[in-house]
């Protein structure tokens, strides 16, 4: 069966460090995976898309890498603040017609 | 970017009855998109909607529990019919944006629905 798979538990995390959250995917061949944040009683919002055939893309701190032989994402946020607290979640697209497949999320706290 | 707006934000409906959802854009769009987030859950594709053809339902979705409207390029309807507490969730839509760029989803703030 499909899955994607996200850390459902809460990573917790010192302000200035790095935090590096996981997203696995089994029986899927995207196209492209997309990175989103969600805050409490908000819509997600996107901040990173990564196409297959590329391994690394950066937004200012934020950094997405994608193997799709080991069928994984990772994501990176350095320098981290506590404006970084929320879910992030994962999703993968897989047509050409924007019908993405979402993980459930994991949660980053950030503290001072 | 689209600017996304849903009517209402929340709601607390009665088992058996039903509630229509607004998602209003501020711009044109093709394609929008209903999703539903149960709690703790991710999201889950309910179907799509092109604006002057029938949606697409994903896989555990149906047109009689959730009819869809997309009456023009901005505005589309969701309509979850005969409820029961097991609906009680999130509903988000969103939209595709910047098309040939990068496949970019935009969505809104999403109504929060409890059945009792």
């Amino acid at each position: 069966s499909q899955k994607i798979e996200q850390n459902s538990e809460a990573l917790n995390i010192q302000e200035g460090k790095t935090a590096t959250l996981t997203c696995n995917y089994t029986n899927y061949s995207p196209a492209y995976l997309q990175w989103y944040r969600q805050d409490p009683g908000r819509g997600p919002v996107f901040l990173l898309l990564i196409r297959e055939n590329e391994k690394e893309k950066r937004k200012e701190r934020l950094k997405v890498t994608f193997d799709t032989t080991l069928k994984q994402s990772l994501f990176h946020i350095t320098a981290s603040q506590p404006a970084d607290s929320a879910t992030y979640l994962c999703a993968l697209g897989t047509d050409s017609w924007g019908k993405l497949q979402f993980g459930a999320g994991t949660q980053v706290v950030v503290t001072p | 970017s689209a600017v996304i707006s849903q009517k209402p934000s929340r709601d607390i409906c009665q088992r058996g009855t039903s509630l229509t959802i607004q998602c209003q854009v501020d711009s044109q769009v093709t394609m929008m998109f209903w999703y539903r987030q149960q709690p703790g859950q991710s999201l889950t594709l309910i179907a799509t909607a092109n604006q002057g053809s029938e949606a697409t339902y994903e896989s555990g979705f149906v047109i009689d529990k959730f009819p869809i409207s997309r009456p023009n390029l901005t505005f589309s309807t969701l309509t979850v019919s005969n409820m029961s507490p097991e609906d009680s969730s999130i509903y988000l839509c969103s939209v595709e944006w910047d098309r040939g760029r990068q496949e970019t989803q935009y969505f809104g703030p999403g109504t929060r629905l409890l059945v009792l």
